[in-house]
């Protein structure tokens, strides 16, 4: 069974960075059939894909247009683990985030959720 | 705005059966056999219920089912249980260039 396990802060001040951190158990972050996301959920925008990041004989990352110039999503083989790093946020960043694996519009394994509010 | 279309609130009676819309365009919905329904209840993260647009995870209640006209999509639940009550997204793959697609969700009363 997969298992998805993030941390990182809930709290991030404006103009920050938020950094999130996803575990993965029972599949591997270099999985040739997997993808990798950061999903992020608010009253506003609702449910929004961030980007992703998978491995096919190289890594490739994909960003959604409106965090592109912001956003960048890691993956940590050894650690087997993959990471969002946003910057610049303002408090319309503020919004529960999730990583789930999936592709295709498929995302068959979700994380906890981190509830991140930006604000000083 | 949600790229699709989903209604805000849906309802019935337990026992009764109910259908979910979710409309998108022939770029989306109509033009791939990917779409994917979740269902969500409070503080807890989506769970997926059907994928491939018919397609039940192993351990999803045969109550929950789902097919697909042109650019609609729809969930239906049949023989409605208390425990449905939450809310319900769909989400379709549309391209390589227009990657995570979500409906803006339905709340699902169980009256």
């Amino acid at each position: 069974q997969v298992k998805l396990q993030q941390s990182g802060p809930g709290l991030v001040k404006p103009s920050q960075t938020l950094s999130l951190i996803c575990d993965i158990s029972g599949d591997s972050v270099s999985s040739y059939s997997a993808a990798w996301n950061w999903i992020r959920q608010s009253p506003s925008r609702g449910l929004e894909w961030l980007g992703r990041t998978y491995y096919r004989t190289r890594w490739y990352n994909d960003y959604a247009a409106s965090v592109k110039s912001r956003i960048i999503i890691n993956s940590d083989t050894s650690a087997n683990q993959f990471s969002l790093q946003l910057t610049s946020v303002t408090p319309e960043d503020s919004a529960l985030y999730f990583c789930a694996r999936g592709v295709l519009g498929l995302y068959d394994f979700w994380g906890q959720g981190t509830l991140v509010t930006v604000s000083s | 705005q949600s790229a699709l279309t989903q209604p805000p609130s849906a309802s019935g009676s337990p026992g009764q059966s109910v259908t979910i819309s979710c409309t998108g365009t022939s770029e989306d919905v109509g033009a791939y056999n990917y779409v994917s329904w979740y269902q969500q209840h409070p503080g807890k993260a989506p769970k997926l219920i059907i994928f491939e647009v018919t397609k039940r995870p192993s351990g999803v209640p045969g109550r929950f089912s789902g097919s697909k006209s042109g650019n609609t999509a729809s969930l239906t639940v049949s023989g409605l249980q208390p425990e449905d009550e939450a809310d319900y997204y769909c989400s379709s793959y549309a391209g390589s260039n227009n990657l995570g697609m979500f409906g803006g969700g339905t709340k699902l009363t169980v009256l």
